[in-house]
């Protein structure tokens, strides 16, 4: 049983270039997430889908584009990297809405460093 | 504006002691705290979760105190091991919410 798959799982990424974070999950949820942990920063929202079809911005979402593919893929897109979005991001599912007080399945994290 | 504030930032504790790490919210509208638990390399995941209609919750060794008049919230760790040895976030929603929101951790190390 995969649950939340995120590809890859390291990259190295020069300033200014792009790269798409993907992530898939089989359970069947209907929502969907990226976060990114910084050190005693704690996790912080970047954008959500709360549905297959739509997006929504979090906390941090300066930089960063999303796709909801479908309902079991959740791309995160950074257009032109910078130094200050090196971070480990997670992707997470749950099968609704998290703020509806359910479980929230994390993936196993992509650790990015851009230089 | 951190809505959920967690202490202590780290934490050594001795194999067999209790490890206490506690959360405090601002938003009365949360009624949904959760405790995750996250391994080195790995991805957080559900420990235990409350909600405020009770003021405690124990599954095994792991128990939540729940305040509501004080806004607070912690995880009581029994027994420690050096198993649970892990970062543990607390965190905190809403049913108008949209997403979890999570406080900055705390790095148990359980010593032998």
């Amino acid at each position: 049983n995969a649950g939340v798959t995120q590809t890859p799982k390291f990259q190295v990424l020069k300033t200014g270039q792009s790269m798409t974070l993907q992530c898939a999950q089989d359970m069947n949820h209907n929502s969907m997430y990226w976060y990114r942990q910084d050190p005693g920063m704690g996790l912080r929202l970047i954008y959500y889908s709360a549905s297959e079809g739509t997006t929504d911005k979090g906390e941090v979402p300066n930089g960063y584009n999303v796709s909801r593919l479908n309902k079991r893929e959740f791309s995160l897109r950074l257009e032109s990297a910078a130094p200050s979005q090196t971070s480990v991001y997670f992707c997470a599912s749950s099968v609704i809405p998290t703020g509806m007080n359910t479980e929230a399945f994390f993936g196993q994290g992509t650790r990015l460093t851009v230089v | 504006q951190q809505q959920v504030k967690q202490s202590p930032q780290s934490l050594i504790v001795q194999k067999g002691g209790i490890s206490i790490i506690n959360c405090a919210y601002e938003n009365t509208a949360f009624d949904y705290f959760p405790w995750y638990q996250q391994f080195p390399g790995k991805g957080p995941a559900l420990l235990i979760a409350i909600r405020p209609d009770v003021s405690e919750k124990k599954e095994g060794r792991f128990t939540i105190s729940f305040n509501k008049s004080a806004k607070q919230f912690s995880l009581h760790i029994m027994d420690s091991q050096p198993g649970d040895s892990a970062t543990y976030f607390c965190a905190a929603s809403s049913q108008a919410g949209t997403a979890l929101i999570f406080g900055k951790g705390t790095t148990l190390s359980v010593s032998s």
